[in-house]
C-alpha cells in the first residue's frame, strides 16, 4: 500500500459547494503538500504544511495535519467549475523524496 | 506556467524506434526529475539529478536513458520500449533534491505502438 493515500478517489458535488479530501500515510513526516493536476497536464503545488503545523491557509484553501492519525485534509470553499482537477498529497518519508498518493479526482457540477 | 517546459507535448512512436523527451527549467533550481504516470497509478519516480549527478535511479528497466547535460536541461532517451511504456511523463525541478516543493512542467503523452 502506498505512503499517502488519497479518500475519496473520486468526489463529484455542486458548484459553490465545498469539497473536503483526506490524505493519510504511514511513516513519519517532516512534511506534507497538496498538489493539482488538470487532465493530462502537469502538477501545480497548492499548500505545503511542516510537521509541527495543524491548520494552513491560503486562498479557499484550507489544510489541516494531524500527526498523532497520520492523515492531512484538503477543504476548498466556495468551488468553482475550474477547481474540477485530480488532487494529491505528497509525502517525504525519508531518503529525500516525495511520495505522491494516487489522487483525488474532484468534479464541480455547474 | 511554471518555468518547466517539456517537449514534445505528445508522442508516438513504435517499439523499434528511438525518441528523446526534453525538459527545461528557467526557475536556477539544482535538482531535476523524471516521473512516469499511467492510468489508475501513484506516480512514479524515475530519476533524480542533483547538481548534475544522477542521484536516484528506481530500478527503471534500461530501455530509459536519462542525461542530464547542466542544470537546467534534462533529458530521457528511449529505446526500444514497450506498449505499457505509454504514460505521460513529466519532468519536474526544485531548489535542492529532497523535499522541496517541485515545479513540473506540462508532460509528455508517450503512445507506444
Amino acid at each position: 500500500s502506498q505512503q499517502g493515500e488519497e479518500d475519496p478517489q473520486a468526489l463529484s458535488i455542486q458548484e459553490g459547494e465545498n469539497a473536503t479530501m483526506n490524505c493519510s500515510y504511514k511513516t513519519s513526516i517532516n512534511n506534507l503538500q497538496w498538489y493539482r493536476q488538470n487532465s493530462g497536464r502537469g502538477l501545480v503545488h497548492l499548500i505545503l504544511i511542516r510537521s509541527n503545523e495543524r491548520e494552513k491557509h491560503s486562498g479557499r484553501l484550507r489544510v489541516t495535519l494531524d500527526t498523532s492519525k497520520k492523515s492531512s485534509s484538503l477543504l476548498i470553499t466556495a468551488s468553482r467549475a475550474a477547481d474540477t482537477a485530480s488532487y494529491f498529497c505528497a509525502t517525504d518519508p525519508g531518503a529525500q523524496k516525495l511520495v505522491f498518493g494516487q489522487g483525488t479526482r474532484l468534479t464541480i457540477n455547474p | 506556467e511554471t518555468g518547466v517546459t517539456q517537449t514534445p507535448r505528445h508522442l508516438v512512436m513504435g517499439m523499434t524506434n528511438k525518441k528523446s523527451l526534453k525538459c527545461e527549467q528557467h526557475l536556477g533550481h539544482n535538482a531535476m526529475y523524471w516521473y512516469k504516470q499511467s492510468a489508475k497509478k501513484p506516480l512514479e519516480l524515475m530519476f533524480v539529478y542533483s547538481l548534475e549527478e544522477r542521484v536516484e535511479n528506481n530500478s527503471v528497466p534500461s530501455r530509459f536513458s536519462p542525461e542530464c547535460p547542466n542544470s537546467s536541461h534534462l533529458f530521457l532517451h528511449l529505446h526500444t520500449l514497450q506498449p505499457e511504456d505509454s504514460a505521460l511523463y513529466l519532468c519536474a525541478s526544485s531548489q535542492e533534491w529532497g523535499a522541496d516543493t517541485q515545479y513540473f512542467g506540462p508532460g509528455t503523452r508517450l503512445t507506444v505502438l
